[in-house]
């Protein structure tokens, strides 16, 4: 079955402990992308990457890093947490050819930073 | 920067009701369009896309789009709207060609639908 999976689904921690939320998806897809959702703000996009190794900004990478070491997987690291990182966390897979495509969604990762 | 605008952020309609949600895109010369609706709790699905050719295109649960470059707009449509349609939904836009990559999403429009 063709999709995108994220761990751990629900995630409480504390400010400033480093965290990982992982992201896999089993398509060939060159395109990967982490979004985040806020009420009334819609999904902003964080990173993405092109593919292995190519990774590049989106609108709100401030306090993010992702790696793209392998096509399938797609970390995203927040190395200090911070309480307005708190969110609603999605992660997308695509193909990649003249432009982004129609994208599959993982089931989202929801994030509290106490 | 690329942008979308969905001016409606709460919608209302009765069951069996047409629908039209708006959306309004930032210029570019070869948009790709997306309309994703997400039900409570859930992620997002894709209702429908258009790159290119017929401007009016169809999707997913009856819903279909049209295109119109001289109003950078895909509104999206329902001709009689179900219970289960309630949800938010969100237009996206992408651009063809070197260096586009970025996937910006408008903000949302929440659907309410009365029995």
């Amino acid at each position: 079955e063709a999709q995108v999976t994220q761990n751990p689904r629900y995630l409480i921690t504390v400010t400033g402990k480093k965290l990982t939320v992982t992201c896999s998806q089993n398509m060939n897809h060159e395109y990967m992308s982490w979004y985040r959702q806020d009420p009334g703000l819609g999904l902003r996009q964080i990173y993405y990457s092109m593919n292995v190794e190519v990774t590049d900004k989106g609108d709100v990478p401030e306090g993010y890093k992702v790696s793209r070491k392998e096509k399938r997987n797609f970390p995203l690291i927040l190395e200090s947490p911070s309480p307005n990182q708190t969110s609603l966390y999605f992660c997308a897979s695509s193909d990649l050819y003249q432009g982004v495509k129609d994208q599959f969604f993982g089931p989202g990762t929801r994030l509290t930073v106490l | 920067a690329q942008s979308v605008t969905q001016p409606d952020i709460h919608i209302t309609v009765s069951e069996g009701a047409s629908l039209e949600l708006r959306c309004n895109y930032s210029y570019g010369a070869t948009p790709y369009l997306f309309w994703y609706v997400q039900s409570p709790g859930q992620g997002l699905q894709l209702l429908l896309k258009y790159f290119s050719g017929d401007t009016l295109v169809q999707g997913i649960k009856g819903f279909e789009a049209e295109f119109k470059r001289s109003q950078s707009s895909f509104n999206l449509r329902k001709p009689s709207v179900h219970w289960s349609d309630a949800a938010e939904y969100f237009c996206a836009v992408s651009y063809s060609g070197a260096g586009s990559y970025q996937l910006t999403f408008g903000k949302g429009t929440k659907l309410s639908v009365i029995p």
